[in-house]
């Protein structure tokens, strides 16, 4: 079973909607979770933090349930310029370890 | 400011060459990582390194894979003899001092083995 596991994907929404990604992580050793997005043949960039408190950043929303090992993205409004692959991260404090899902893909159509 | 430098961008060889790739962190980041990335396996974490030391090189395929970084802004990590499977695109990512989640990657090197 991998550490990060992530919704399959691909994820095909229309301007405008809501899409919310999903992520697990097997290590409860796992002290910090991110956001990465890549887009298509560039490098990741850090999209954002997920809190256990939840936090946003305009239209995206990041949330931590530790209890259930669960993460999750969630984006309003969505625009064209959204579409990417999302990665979800773990990261481990002792050693600086970042672990990295699979991704999800999210297209959004005009 | 410069970013993370990888070298070569694309490099195509044949199966049993040797292949190098370079990696000039960004300079006062104290972690240098490797990561490869394939459509099937997604983005794999094969080692990583705090003020020059590996960590953690249990991510390194096999004994065919080696990385070094003999000081603070370079880094290579060397296939040899490189194998078709070992196609895919390299990533080397840098990060400042202390526990950060926040990892600045270079555009990476897409390796290609005949």
């Amino acid at each position: 079973r991998k550490e990060v596991e992530q919704d399959p994907g691909p994820f095909n929404v229309p301007e405008g909607a809501t899409v919310a990604f999903n992520c697990t992580y097997s290590n409860s050793a796992s002290q910090s979770f991110f956001w990465y997005r890549q887009d298509c043949r560039k490098e990741p960039k850090l999209l954002m933090s997920v809190y256990s408190s939840g936090n946003e950043d305009g239209r995206f929303t990041a949330q931590l349930n530790r209890a259930s090992q669960y993460i999750s993205l969630l984006i309003r409004d969505s625009k064209l310029s959204d579409s990417a692959t999302y990665l979800c991260v773990a990261f481990y404090n002792q050693g600086g370890k970042l672990i990295f899902g699979q991704g999800t893909e999210l297209s959004v159509k005009p | 400011d410069a970013g993370v430098i990888q070298s070569p961008r694309h490099e195509v060889t044949e199966m049993g060459q040797e292949v190098t790739l370079r990696c000039k962190p960004i300079s006062g980041h104290n972690s240098l990582f490797w990561y490869r990335q394939t459509m099937m396996r997604g983005l794999e974490l094969l080692i990583y390194f705090n003020n020059n030391v590996p960590i953690d090189d249990s991510g390194m395929p096999e004994d065919r894979f080696s990385a070094k970084m003999p000081n603070a802004s370079f880094s290579t990590l060397k296939i040899q003899p490189s194998e078709p499977r070992d196609s895919a695109v390299y990533f080397c990512a840098s990060s400042p001092s202390g526990p950060t989640g926040e990892l600045f990657f270079g555009e990476g090197s897409r390796l290609t083995v005949l």
